[in-house]
């Protein structure tokens, strides 16, 4: 069946470094969705990507979306330690609404 | 605005118990999800609800997993009988269109079951 996988897994980065995850579908994908879950907490919204090639930025992170619209990537340049927590990707199974999320990445930033 | 209500927060029963959990979703909104979320993993869908209607509870293990969705506005899912394996965090969420628009998630039930 159609998957979503991320990677890395885990992710430990100074301070200031830039961090990236990568998001991979077993199909092509009409839209990707990203959101961000702060340990504890639940799944928040980030942002979606509709368009082949679309890049979009919130402040520090830039958000990319592949040509053949089947991987995408969350980069983050020079993390806080707000930045913790896990980054998943989602994109909808076949042209339905179902999310399938990834397993996501998750953040560790010290201090 | 107030986001998607969750309760309980917490719950930890004996296996073989029954539990059940609530959600009220976003004012206005129609769609509403369940989803299971295993540690170290990503949200499941287990139903969604257009309204009253369950649209899709394919992944909802009937033999113990039931949820309804009276009057299209709160949800309940409940276990009967709970198994070790369900042990994890229950989340719901609700959306505002049929597509894939933005889904705003709840704070989730833990569960465990012991």
């Amino acid at each position: 069946g159609q998957q979503v996988m991320q990677i890395p897994q885990y992710q430990h980065v100074q301070e200031g470094e830039d961090f990236t995850t990568y998001c991979n579908s077993s199909t092509t994908l009409s839209n990707i969705q990203w959101y961000k879950q702060r340990p504890g907490g639940h799944p928040v919204f980030l942002i979606q990507l509709v368009k082949s090639g679309e890049v979009k930025k919130q402040k520090r992170l830039t958000f990319q979306f592949g040509e053949a619209k089947k991987n995408s990537s969350l980069h983050i340049t020079a993390t806080q330690t707000t930045d913790v927590g896990t980054y998943f990707c989602a994109g909808p199974m076949d042209s339905s609404y179902k999310l399938i999320f990834g397993s996501g990445t998750r953040l560790l930033v010290r201090p | 605005e107030a986001g998607v209500v969750q309760s309980p927060r917490y719950k930890i029963i004996e296996k073989k118990q029954p539990v059940a959990f609530w959600c009220n979703p976003i004012s206005g909104h129609n769609t509403l999800y369940w989803y299971r979320q295993n540690l170290g993993q990503g949200p499941e869908l287990l139903i969604r609800y257009e309204n009253e209607e369950a649209v899709d509870d394919s992944q909802l293990p009937k033999d113990r997993f039931s949820a309804e969705r009276l009057k299209g506005v709160d949800s309940t899912l409940k276990i009967q009988p709970a198994e070790l394996g369900d042990s994890a965090v229950y989340l719901c969420a609700s959306s505002s269109h049929k597509t894939q628009e933005t889904q705003y998630f709840g704070p989730g039930t833990r569960l465990l079951v012991l």
